[in-house]
C-alpha cells in the first residue's frame, strides 16, 4: 500500500529556532515529491523535488530529497511566529496524477 | 491568490439537506481534484476529474457526485447531509504538461450541517 508519513506530527519551538520536518514514503513508481504549507485556510505550494540532493530554497525554507532512502526533509531556520501551521507532505506516481498525502506536522512557534 | 476560485465560501444547512458547492481551476489547468478536510483533520481525496472525464475516486461517498463541466468548471454534489459531513471542501487543480503533479488549491468551502 503506498503510504506517506511524517514526523513529527506537532512540534512547539521557540521563535529564532530551526526546525527540521521529516517525511518518508513508500510507493509505486514515484515521480515527485510536494511540500505544502497550510494555516488556517487552503494549503499553499512550497516546494516540488524530483531529483535526489538537490536542495530547493525559498527564503528561509529549504528543502530536499533523498530517494535511495525514501525521504525528505523541510528546514525551517530562523523561525518565525508566522512559520507557525500545518506542514504538508504528498508524493505522486507515474501511474497517476492523485496525490498520496501524509497526516502533516503541526508547526508552533511561540513568541 | 493561487488562481482557483470556491463558492460558496460559507455554507449552513440542515441534515438530510442537498448542497452543491463550485469550483472554477486555474485558467488553463484541466485536472480538478476534490477533498474534504474535518475538524484537526488530514485532507481525504474525494474525486478526481480531468477534461470533463472523470479519473479517479478516492473516499468520496455514495450520497457525493461531481462532475466537470465543458468550460472546466466542476460542481460537487452533497445529497442526503448528516452531521458528520460538515468539514471544509477543498478543491485543487493542476496544470497540463511537466508540472501535472503540483496541484493549486482554492480558498475552501466550509459546510456546517445543523
Amino acid at each position: 500500500e503506498d503510504k506517506v508519513v511524517q514526523s513529527p506530527l506537532s512540534l512547539v519551538v521557540h521563535e529564532g529556532d530551526t526546525v527540521t520536518l521529516n517525511c518518508s514514503y513508500e510507493v509505486t513508481n514515484f515521480r515527485s515529491l510536494l511540500w505544502y504549507k497550510q494555516e488556517k485556510k487552503a494549503p499553499t505550494f512550497l516546494f516540488m523535488l524530483t531529483s535526489s540532493g538537490i536542495e530547493k530554497k525559498s527564503g528561509r525554507l529549504s528543502s530536499i530529497l533523498d530517494k535511495k532512502e525514501l525521504f525528505s526533509i523541510l528546514n525551517i531556520t530562523a523561525t518565525q511566529t508566522g512559520d507557525s501551521a500545518v506542514y504538508l507532505c504528498a508524493v505522486s506516481m507515474d501511474s497517476n496524477y492523485q496525490l498520496i498525502w501524509g497526516a502533516g506536522t503541526k508547526l508552533i512557534i511561540k513568541p | 491568490d493561487s488562481g482557483v476560485t470556491q463558492t460558496p465560501k460559507h455554507l449552513i444547512t440542515a441534515t438530510g439537506q442537498r448542497v452543491t458547492l463550485r469550483c472554477s481551476p486555474r485558467s488553463g489547468d484541466l485536472s480538478v481534484y476534490w477533498y474534504q478536510q474535518s475538524l484537526d483533520q488530514g485532507l481525504q481525496f474525494l474525486i478526481q476529474y480531468y477534461n470533463g472525464e472523470e479519473r479517479a475516486k478516492g473516499n468520496i461517498l455514495e450520497r457525493f457526485s461531481a462532475q466537470q463541466f465543458p468550460d472546466l468548471h466542476s460542481e460537487l454534489n452533497l445529497s442526503s447531509l448528516e452531521l458528520g459531513d460538515s468539514a471544509l471542501y477543498f478543491c485543487a487543480s493542476s496544470a497540463r504538461g511537466a508540472d501535472t503533479n503540483t496541484q493549486y488549491f482554492g480558498p475552501g468551502t466550509r459546510l456546517t450541517v445543523l
